[in-house]
């Protein structure tokens, strides 16, 4: 049963980066596309973006685009999310996932990352 | 971006009442829905995906239906450990896009 972990500062300064990981563990990390959500109180659920295993496949919410980077790590079976010039808006709690067509989706129990000074 | 509409936003039920809360896309989505349970301090639990997959471990109470445009997800006899906010979620399109939830309270 695969299980996704997320980790990263739980408090992070108006105008820097936001930093997180993703690790899997109890199943393939290779030939799915993984994912980053958030939670916030004001705005709901988020969809953040996505990325692929294999080459730079990565689709980004247009609302994010500007400020999002994600990137994987095969050998550690991790993926991250780096977001930039984070704003109290930015505050709330991230989720790592893997949804699929195929069966369906594995969510991450969630990290709270707060955006203060 | 596509608009997910749920409804109710909530209601009241009693153990043993069959339930049932409808999704609304903006567009055609085919079957490219989830719904998933969500309780307080929680992070989701994913229900159903394709719109009528069951996902594996999720007892069988619970079913989706739907393709197009609308859908919607039944509980066949409400459980105390029902009482939750549920989702709805297409992922046809970027940028997926979630309904508001319907928060299932007790009567």
């Amino acid at each position: 049963q695969v299980q996704l972990q997320e980790s990263g500062p739980g408090l992070v300064k108006p105008s820097e980066t936001l930093s997180l990981t993703c690790t899997v563990s109890g199943g393939s990390f290779s030939g799915y596309y993984w994912t980053w959500i958030r939670q916030s109180a004001g705005k709901g659920l988020e969809w953040i973006g996505r990325i692929y295993t294999s080459g730079a496949l990565r689709h980004y919410n247009p609302a994010l685009e500007s400020r999002v980077t994600m990137s994987h790590d095969s050998s550690k079976n991790q993926f991250s999310l780096n977001l930039i010039s984070v704003t109290a808006a930015d505050t709330g709690v991230y989720y790592c996932a893997r949804l699929s067509h195929g069966s369906g989706y594995v969510w991450g129990q969630g990290t709270t990352v707060t955006v203060s000074s | 971006d596509i608009q997910m509409t749920q409804s109710p936003s909530s209601l009241s039920a009693s153990v043993g009442d069959r339930v049932t809360i409808t999704c609304r896309a903006s567009q055609d989505i085919s079957n490219y829905l989830v719904w998933f349970q969500q309780k307080p301090g929680k992070a989701p639990k994913s229900l159903i995906y394709a719109a009528s997959s069951l996902q594996s471990g999720v007892p069988s109470k619970f079913s989706g239906s739907g393709s197009g445009t609308d859908f919607t997800l039944t509980i066949s006899s409400l459980q105390p450990e029902d009482f939750a906010t549920y989702y709805c979620q297409q992922y046809n399109y970027y940028p997926w896009t979630f309904g508001h939830g319907t928060k299932v309270e007790i009567k």
